[in-house]
């Protein structure tokens, strides 16, 4: 139950494209769902992150949409950059505990 | 923004020797800190939880007396890997909240910690 299922483990996107990573839950109780983006021998920084009373939180080119009724959240990168390329993780949290960590998503955006 | 300043980057250490990690958040208390380690390609697995002046917390299976984590202070919290092997090489990184910061988790750049 305290699981976060992240998909796809690696993505291939053209520059200019829509980069898309979905991930589910199943603790209802989560009430925090980050995005962290995470470059070779750094440490995660958060993207965006939504709480589930919106179901849509922009900002910039990053989008993250949530379902709260089928348990899962997006994130939508548009006019995908090679810049984005990098390992993606999404996250949940219940109150003030600790994250709980999708498998992430590594991305390469080709030129 | 939230900063936390992780050090050092890269350590290289003899097998049986002890290495410290640090992590200070420069512009907030952090009144909880988070260390997680990471294998190549995997996502981030939760060592442990510190709260200021209190023990810290571990997760099932990691061993207390070899991963030591002192949170001494509002400011700074160190991991200590003692006796390292060089099956504790990996990649260690930190994270920290502060009070009032509800929901903000702010990282640490990580260690890579290599054992030899």
């Amino acid at each position: 139950q305290q699981q976060v299922k992240q998909s796809p483990q690696s993505l291939i996107v053209q520059k200019g494209g829509i980069s898309i990573i979905n991930c589910a839950y199943e603790n209802t109780a989560f009430d925090y769902f980050p995005w962290y983006q995470q470059f070779p021998g750094k440490g995660p920084a958060l993207l965006i992150a939504i709480r589930p009373d919106v179901s849509e939180k922009k900002e910039g080119r990053f989008t993250i949409s949530f379902n709260k009724s089928a348990k899962q959240f997006s994130l939508h990168i548009m006019d995908s950059q090679p810049g984005d390329s990098a390992t993606y993780f999404c996250a949940a949290s219940m109150g003030n505990y600790q994250l709980i960590w999708g498998a992430g998503t590594k991305l390469i955006i080709k030129p | 923004g939230a900063v936390v300043s992780q050090h050092p980057s890269r350590v290289i250490c003899k097998s049986g020797t002890s290495v410290k990690i640090e992590c200070r958040s420069l512009d907030f208390q952090a009144t909880t800190m988070f260390w997680y380690r990471q294998f190549p390609k995997q996502s981030l697995m939760l060592m442990a939880t510190s709260n200021e002046g209190s023990k810290a917390t571990y997760e099932q299976g990691v061993e207390k007396d070899k991963f030591l984590i002192n949170h001494a202070s509002l400011t700074l919290s160190t991991l200590t890997v003692t006796s390292a092997h060089p099956e504790d090489s990996s990649f260690y990184i930190c994270s920290a909240r502060g009070k009032g910061f509800y929901y903000g988790y702010t990282f640490g750049s990580g260690t890579r910690l290599t054992v030899v």
